[in-house]
């Protein structure tokens, strides 16, 4: 079955640091995959997504992420951490090309430390 | 972007007894709700897409008679949990999409605790 990995639950950087958050897919053919962010008591809103276009996807927020087919992975970064960075962010896949059924990573806890 | 609220944000029922949480679109037509579960620590697990008029089409695993999907208009879902249990405690989440958009608008969440 189709899954996303991200590893480390927790990640932490300091305020003006590049932000790091790594997401790899396991489908032997690339799906459509995408970038969402969480802060408290919200819903999650779409950062960025990947349909099989460009591979380096710029997104809100200062966020990119780039498409790596032969490393089946597509991590996001921000080049300097803000404070309102502060959030929970998931990667998802959708295997099925705009069918919309989405496969979600465990998510990234990200703290900003001042 | 598009808003959907889901309502309760957070509800403890008895054991046996069903809750229902409402998911709208507050903003636009979802002709598309989905329905997702997440378990502390973990992913958000889709359980259910439902189009507008239209039966929900449940995901592997998922008891269709135990959590029933009901999406009579363009604006509101409602997701009921029948006869809980302990282990339907989680925290379950919306989403919308409209006709004319593939993005999904997601709500806020609901915490169920079953006791």
């Amino acid at each position: 079955a189709q899954s996303v990995t991200q590893l480390g639950s927790h990640v932490s950087v300091s305020e003006g640091a590049l932000v790091l958050l790594r997401c790899n897919y396991s489908s032997s053919v690339p799906p459509y995959l995408f970038w969402y962010v969480q802060y408290p008591n919200q819903g999650l809103q779409l950062l960025l997504k990947y349909t099989s276009a460009a591979t380096l996807v710029k997104g809100i927020n200062g966020f990119e992420a780039e498409f790596k087919k032969s490393e089946t992975s597509f991590h996001l970064t921000k080049p300097s951490a803000h404070m309102s960075d502060a959030a929970e962010y998931f990667c998802a896949s959708d295997p099925y090309y705009g069918n919309n059924r989405l496969a979600f990573g465990k998510g990234n806890q990200v703290v900003v430390i001042p | 972007g598009a808003v959907v609220s889901q309502h309760p944000s957070w509800v403890i029922c008895k054991s046996g007894t069903s809750v229902k949480i409402e998911c709208r679109s507050l903003d636009f037509q979802a002709t598309t709700m989905f329905w997702y579960r997440q378990f502390p620590k973990q992913s958000l697990m889709l359980m259910a897409t439902s189009n507008e008029g239209s039966k929900a089409t449940y995901e592997q695993g998922v008891e269709k008679d135990k959590f029933l999907i009901n999406h009579a208009s363009l604006t509101l879902s409602t997701l009921t949990v029948t006869s809980a249990h302990p282990e339907d405690s989680s925290f379950y989440i919306c989403s919308g999409s409209g006709k004319t958009s593939y993005e999904q608008y997601f709500g806020p969440g609901t915490r169920l605790t079953v006791t």
